[in-house]
C-alpha cells in the first residue's frame, strides 16, 4: 500500500534556504506534489514532479526526486516569512486517480 | 464561483444525529475528492468520484459514511449516526487536467459532541 513519510517541524531563518524531506513507498508512482497549506485554508499545489524526472525548478522552488530511494525533496530558496506553512507531500500511482498525502511538515520562518 | 466550495463550513452536531456536507467543484472538473484531516494529520483519502460514479470508495471507513454525486457535479458527503471520533476537516478536491493537480475547497469543520 501507499504510505507516504515527512519529518514534523522545519524552523529557519528568512533569507535562508528551507529543504522538506518526504518518503513515499509505492515504487509505481507516477506523479508526485508538494501542496501548501495556510492556517485556516485548503491545500494549495506548489509545484509537482513527473517520475521520470531528477528535478524540477521553478522559481524559488526545486523539487529533487530519487527513485531508487523513494525520497522526494524542496527546497525553497530565499525563505520569507509567507512561506510559513504546513508542507505536503503527495504520490499518485501511475494509472491510478487516488493521491496518498504525507502527514505534512510545518516550516516556521523567523524573521 | 472559481473555486471549489464548500458548505457548511462549521458544523456542530451531537452524537448519533445525521450530517450532510457539500461540495461544489470547479465548472468543467470530472474528477471529485472527498478527504478527512484530523488535527496536526495530512490529507486522509476518502473516496474518488470520476463523472456520477464511485471510482473508488476504498477510503470510507464504515457503512455510516455514503457520498453520492448525482449529475456529476455537486457531491454530498453523508454520515450517519455521527460519533465523536468523526471530528475532522472534510475536504472536497476537484480534477480535472491529466498531470491530477487537486484544487481544494477551504473544508468542511466537523464537531461531533
Amino acid at each position: 500500500g501507499e504510505d507516504v513519510e515527512q519529518s514534523l517541524f522545519l524552523s529557519v531563518r528568512e533569507g535562508d534556504s528551507s529543504v522538506i524531506n518526504c518518503t513515499y513507498t509505492d515504487s509505481s508512482s507516477t506523479y508526485l506534489y508538494w501542496y501548501k497549506q495556510e492556517p485556516g485554508a485548503g491545500l494549495q499545489l506548489l509545484t509537482y514532479i513527473f517520475s521520470n524526472m531528477d528535478m524540477k525548478q521553478d522559481q524559488r522552488l526545486t523539487v529533487l526526486l530519487n527513485k531508487k530511494d523513494k525520497h522526494l525533496s524542496l527546497r525553497i530558496a530565499d525563505t520569507q516569512t509567507g512561506d510559513s506553512a504546513i508542507y505536503f507531500c503527495a504520490e499518485r500511482p501511475g494509472g491510478y486517480q487516488k493521491v496518498t498525502f504525507g502527514t505534512g511538515t510545518k516550516l516556521q520562518v523567523i524573521p | 464561483g472559481a473555486g471549489v466550495s464548500q458548505t457548511p463550513s462549521n458544523k456542530v452536531t451531537e452524537k448519533g444525529k445525521y450530517v450532510e456536507l457539500r461540495c461544489d467543484p470547479i465548472s468543467g472538473h470530472t474528477a471529485l475528492y472527498w478527504y478527512r484531516q484530523s488535527l496536526g494529520q495530512g490529507p486522509e483519502f476518502l473516496i474518488y468520484f470520476q463523472g456520477t460514479g464511485a471510482a473508488d470508495d476504498s477510503g470510507l471507513p464504515n457503512d455510516r459514511f455514503f457520498a453520492v454525486r448525482p449529475e456529476g457535479s455537486v457531491s454530498t458527503l453523508k454520515i450517519q449516526r455521527t460519533e465523536r471520533g468523526d471530528s475532522a476537516v472534510y475536504l472536497c478536491a476537484s480534477s480535472f487536467t491529466s498531470t491530477g493537480e487537486l484544487f481544494f475547497g477551504e473544508g468542511s469543520r466537523l464537531t461531533v459532541l
